[in-house]
């Protein structure tokens, strides 16, 4: 089975632009959730998608959003980029029950210049 | 209250030897706390997870022990080996908020041979 799939792998942006990452689930996950890890921060929860819908929300600026396909795939989108959105971005996926474990991709790495 | 406290920063332990990283809470709504393994330029995988209704949850090396009362838990590694060196991170959850993990800041495990 196919692990969570993060594309692209790097990504280096500009102050100002705006930045889609992409995720695909494991097959008949209908759950996807992502993560920012920073050096400074640690692992903070952005945002949860369920069945297309934001379930769970984390702590972060409206500048951060994300959506989810019919096919369970999801992105997430930054705009107006900050050098502090510089981060590895993970997506993980789970089947979306309580307890499901979840399942990382290898994430993003987005750097801000 | 959303904290999730991890200690030590950083541990180096003899092969052979038991590696413990513990880990406190305070939110006692928190049901479900995982241990993740995250090697370099890897997603974090889930090792073990235990739930309050147990105090220890052990699978092959890894044991988990878990303290109700004092809201802490903790992760033994027995025998560590050289390819146990990596970083560890505590993390809890709630209910449907499962998939909304709080992660501790992260343990980097270093195994001598």
């Amino acid at each position: 089975k196919a692990g969570v799939t993060q594309t692209p792998r790097y990504l280096i942006k500009t102050r100002g632009q705006q930045v889609t990452l992409s995720c695909s689930p494991i097959s008949g996950h209908r759950s996807v959730s992502w993560y920012q890890q920073t050096p400074g921060q640690g692992l903070q929860f952005l945002f949860e998608y369920f069945s297309e819908t934001q379930r769970n929300k984390g702590n972060f600026p409206g500048r951060f959003s994300g959506r989810q396909f019919s096919n369970s795939r999801s992105e997430m989108n930054v705009s107006t980029l900050e050098l502090g959105d510089s981060a590895l971005y993970l997506c993980a996926s789970s089947r979306g029950q309580g307890g499901s474990p979840l399942h990382f991709g290898n994430g993003t790495r987005l750097t801000v210049t | 209250q959303q904290q999730v406290k991890q200690s030590p920063q950083s541990l180096i332990v003899q092969k052979g030897g038991i590696s413990i990283i513990n880990c406190a809470y305070e939110n006692t709504a928190f049901d479900y706390f995982p241990w993740y393994q995250q090697f370099p330029g890897k997603g974090p995988a889930l090792l073990i997870a235990i739930r309050p209704d147990v105090s220890e949850k052990k699978e092959g090396r890894f044991t988990i022990s878990f303290n109700k009362s004092a809201k802490q838990f903790s992760l033994h590694i027995m025998d560590s080996q050289p390819g146990d060196s990596a970083t560890y991170f505590c993390a809890a959850s709630w209910g449907q908020g499962a998939q909304k993990l709080v992660f501790g800041q992260g343990t980097r495990l270093t195994i001598n041979p």
